[in-house]
């Protein structure tokens, strides 16, 4: 059964500092995709990565950057110097291809950065 | 020039009443889904369809029926609403069946009382 654990509940940084969200995934299959999405307190959904079981490549997009180990089944999410901006709730999601590519969300990690 | 659209954005009816949410998007996309969000923030899938066709039916109660007209449109209506049922329905769609990233609307805040 697929499962994706982010423990870090809430996490409070100063602007500036770089922070890192932890996601851990469970899955019996070889073929699955991981994402993160953002939330901010407007409430929208934002896609921010995709990332494929055989593609452990490391990513960078600006302040963002994300670190897929599936040594560790892990796929954490660093952001480097955080802004006011950031403040949201961070989602990490996997997709495996048993069941159908159902994607399930963890429970989600609240960022604060304060100014 | 919304991408997935959600109508309405807010939603307050009494227990026992019947409601209906609409979704549509114009990106082209073959899969679309309905997520609940609960008040602890936690989503969790109800509903996929690809091509109209549904593919995922999680544990719902059959009180929510989707409805795909065609590929563009997923409605999610609701029988004999429950307190329960508050919380935010969201809207998604995907290229690919789960493999790309969703585009969701903007949720409907859906309250019961």
């Amino acid at each position: 059964a697929q499962k994706v654990t982010q423990a870090q509940t809430e996490i409070s940084v100063v602007e500036k500092e770089d922070v890192t969200l932890d996601c851990v995934y469970e899955t019996r299959d070889t073929t699955y995709y991981l994402f993160w999405y953002k939330q901010p307190p407007s409430g929208e959904l934002v896609f921010l990565i995709r990332r494929n079981s055989f593609d452990e490549q490391n990513e960078i997009s600006g302040r963002y950057s994300w670190n897929f180990q599936k040594s560790t089944s892990s796929f954490n999410f660093t952001i480097t110097a955080s802004q006011v901006v950031d403040s949201a709730v961070y989602f990490c999601a996997l997709s495996e291809a048993t069941g159908g590519f159902k994607t399930i969300f963890g429970a989600g990690t609240r960022l604060f950065v304060k100014a | 020039d919304t991408a997935v659209s959600q109508t309405p954005k807010y939603l307050v009816t009494q227990m026992g009443n019947d409601k209906s949410i609409k979704c549509e998007q114009n990106l082209g996309h073959d899969t679309m889904y309905w997520y609940k969000q609960d008040s602890k923030k936690f989503l969790k899938i109800m509903f996929s369809y690809n091509n109209k066709e549904l593919i995922i039916n999680e544990t719902v109660p059959n009180r929510f029926s989707p409805k795909s007209p065609d590929k563009a449109h997923l409605n999610l209506h609701i029988n004999s609403l429950e307190l329960g049922d508050s919380a935010v329905y969201f809207c998604a769609s995907s290229q690919e069946l789960s493999r790309g990233g969703y585009t969701f609307g903007s949720g409907t805040r859906l309250t019961v009382v």
